[in-house]
């Protein structure tokens, strides 16, 4: 039962344009929603997250949409940097329940010069 | 300065042992946990501690217990160790909020 679904694993973006990478849901319980970002041999390490009770957050060149309705998420980055290239996770959980996350299964991103 | 710290970072073992990975975090957060990334790089939460307090126990066989001696350490033992026990195991924490800080991760190689 996979309540959180990355369907691309992965993604080539060239440098300097827009990296979209998605996020579908099933547990319309979620009210929070987080990026991670992953490199080789590393720990996933946070990125940026947004609660349900908005659309959109932005921080710096990355942003994150949220669609209750859809129940889709989706990581923007503008513009993509060779060192943006990592595996990316998408992860939701309920307020009040100790920060139990559910993560996707990541994105491989590469950005290429 | 690591925050979060987990040893071994490798561990290659044969079946039937019995093995212990350590974690330890600097951050001061409450609240620890044990996730498992697969061979299909699901990562999914084992198990959680509050201020050494266990409030998640996710469907984990026996052979795995983790024990939080203080809140800053959270150690998990395995007995009896299977093939499909091979994994990345990643110790993380938290405070309060839903944003977890890992660990480098330990693969474990079971043979």
């Amino acid at each position: 039962d996979q309540q959180v679904k990355q369907n691309s694993p992965s993604l080539s973006v060239q440098e300097g344009r827009i990296s979209i990478l998605n996020c579908d849901y099933t547990n319309s319980m979620f009210d929070y929603f987080l990026w991670y970002k992953k490199y080789p041999a590393e720990g996933p390490t946070f990125l940026i997250s947004i609660s349900s009770i908005k659309d959109k957050n932005e921080d710096g060149r990355f942003t994150v949409f949220l669609n209750k309705s859809a129940k889709h998420l989706s990581l923007h980055i503008v513009p993509s940097q060779p060192g943006d290239s990592a595996v990316y996770f998408c992860a939701a959980g309920r307020t009040g329940t100790a920060s139990k996350l559910t993560f996707g299964t990541g994105t491989r991103l590469q950005v290429t010069l | 300065d690591t925050a979060v710290s987990q040893t071994p970072k490798y561990l290659v073992t044969q079946m039937g042992n019995d093995k212990s990975i350590k974690c330890e975090q600097n951050l001061g957060h409450d609240t620890m946990y044990w996730y498992k990334q697969d061979s299909k790089k699901f990562l999914k939460i084992m198990f959680s501690y509050n201020n050494k307090e266990l409030i998640i126990n996710e469907t984990v066989p026996n052979r795995f217990s983790p024990k939080s001696p203080d809140k800053a350490h959270l150690n998990l033992h395995i007995n009896s160790l299977e093939l499909g026990d091979s994994a990345v195991y990643f110790c993380a924490s938290s405070h309060g909020a839903p944003m977890l800080f890992f660990g480098e991760g330990s693969r474990l190689t079971v043979l």
